[in-house]
């Protein structure tokens, strides 16, 4: 069955350092892979996604890579700041479904 | 900031009771989805819908239903609620082509007494 993973339940970072988070899936036959930030009592937020055709993304802030050949996929946040802190969630979208699959994710925490 | 909305935000209710929790967006968007999420847990599709008069289930089972009258309401109603019903319901919207892209509302935290 498909299944779309995180490494690791807990990260704790120093403010200003950068961050890496990590995921592991299992379904080649994704089109998408997302990242989402949830806040604590608040509703996820989209960060940033990669199509399966590339390897890297940068929004602001934030980068995205994919490694298909592990099935692997990473988000790196530069300069983490406070408001940085959140759970990530790294999910998966198949090339025909209008639904996405949710990993189980990361609670990332700021150290001042 | 999303305009997608949810209510109640809270509620707390006894076992057997019917309720509603009520998801409107003011996007536009065609496609809409409930999920279910204990705290600090993945999120659970339980239904979505591609457009009106369209609806489907997810693939977290569930005792709920949900209709699609109009393009921005996507009402969920359980109509004998369980305390294992307790949990954290997040509506979602995308739009078309964007599926990937969903903004969510702020949640219902539903307690069953």
């Amino acid at each position: 069955g498909e299944s779309v993973g995180l490494h690791l339940p807990t990260l704790s970072v120093q403010e200003g350092d950068n961050s890496i988070i990590n995921c592991a899936y299992s379904n080649s036959a994704s089109d998408y892979f997302i990242w989402y930030k949830q806040e604590s009592g608040k509703g996820p937020q989209f960060i940033i996604d990669i199509r399966s055709n590339m390897d890297k993304r940068q929004g602001q802030r934030v980068t995205v890579l994919l490694n298909k050949t592990v099935k692997h996929l990473s988000l790196q946040i530069a300069a983490t700041q406070p408001g940085d802190s959140a759970v990530y969630f790294c999910a998966e979208k198949y090339s025909s479904a209008s639904k996405i699959i949710f990993g189980s994710g990361t609670r990332l925490s700021i150290r001042p | 900031e999303a305009d997608i909305y949810q209510t109640p935000r809270y509620l707390v209710i006894g076992t057997g009771k019917k309720i509603t929790l009520e998801c409107s967006q003011t996007m536009g968007h065609d496609k809409m989805y409930w999920y279910q999420q204990d705290p600090g847990m993945e999120l659970h599709l339980i239904h979505y819908s591609y457009g009106v008069n369209s609806t489907e289930k997810g693939d977290l089972s569930s005792e709920s239903t949900v209709s699609r009258i109009r393009t921005e309401h996507f009402p969920l109603t359980l109509e004998s609620a369980r305390p294992s019903h307790t949990s954290q319901y997040l509506c979602a919207s995308s739009a078309p082509g964007r599926s990937y892209e969903q903004y969510f509302g702020p949640g219902t935290r539903l307690t069953v007494t």
